[in-house]
């Protein structure tokens, strides 16, 4: 079983600074497969990026989809989402997630980013 | 658009089957590259991938679940179904059901039903 860790649990930014996740696997994965996720509170999760560093389209077809501040990065065992200036809808928990093995879907713990 | 919208009881008794079935729009449940997804997330707490489903009926679970689980789909409603059996107070949960969309190169999940809050109580 591939497990994902996520540090910090938390972060405190305020409005405007950048915020750096990470997610490590515990063995190498392909980038591929990583995906992340944003969930605000009362909300479903939303896909952010798919590919490790690929910005997703937006659910519904008016939706213009994942703003460009939001970017992934990483290969093997580490990846990264930034957030290059937090907006106030930008703070929830994220989630990263990686498909393949067994069970094949597996989800992190999620990183509360919340308003300092 | 695709939207999934998950219906069911909201309370089950100790011992007893949740029954949950998330209808969709926007997109064909035939449609190839699409499982069709169910996942759990207790109170406060992460993510829990429970099983997927194909079209054709081919599924995939989440060994944790230990033979409690059956996903089904209905492609003459554009349907898919979950019930887990015997469960407990570890089974409350908000249930939701979503879209893994799989190919070769990449698999995510886009599509999320609101999600339905369960709890498991007499």
């Amino acid at each position: 079983e591939i497990v994902l860790t996520q540090s910090p649990g938390t972060l405190s930014l305020s409005p405007g600074e950048r915020a750096t996740l990470s997610c490590r696997a515990s063995q190498s994965v392909s980038g591929s497969f990583l995906a992340w996720y944003q969930q605000r509170p009362g909300e479903a999760p939303r896909l952010l990026m798919f590919g490790s560093s690929s910005r997703a389209a937006g659910p519904f077809t008016r939706d213009t989809g994942i703003p460009d501040r939001f970017s992934g990065s990483g290969s093997g065992t580490d990846f990264t989402l930034s957030i290059s200036r937090l907006e106030p809808e930008d703070f929830g928990v994220y989630y990263c997630q990686h498909y393949g093995g067994s069970p094949p879907i597996t989800f992190g713990p999620g990183t509360k980013v919340e308003i300092k | 658009q695709v939207q999934l919208q998950e219906s069911g009881p909201g309370l089950v008794k100790p011992s007893e089957t949740l029954s949950l079935t998330c209808t969709v729009s926007g997109v064909s449940i035939t449609s190839g590259g699409h499982y069709w997804s169910w996942i759990r997330q207790h109170p406060g707490k992460g993510l829990e991938w429970i099983g997927s489903i194909f079209y054709n009926g081919d599924t995939d679970y989440n060994p944790s679940f230990k033979g409690r689980l059956a996903i089904s789909v209905d492609t003459s409603k554009n349907q898919f179904s979950l019930k887990l059996s015997s469960v407990t107070a570890a089974d409350t949960a908000t249930y939701y059901c979503a879209n893994l969309r799989k190919s070769l190169t990449a698999a995510s999940i886009p599509n999320w039903g609101r999600g339905t809050p369960v709890t498991v109580s007499s």
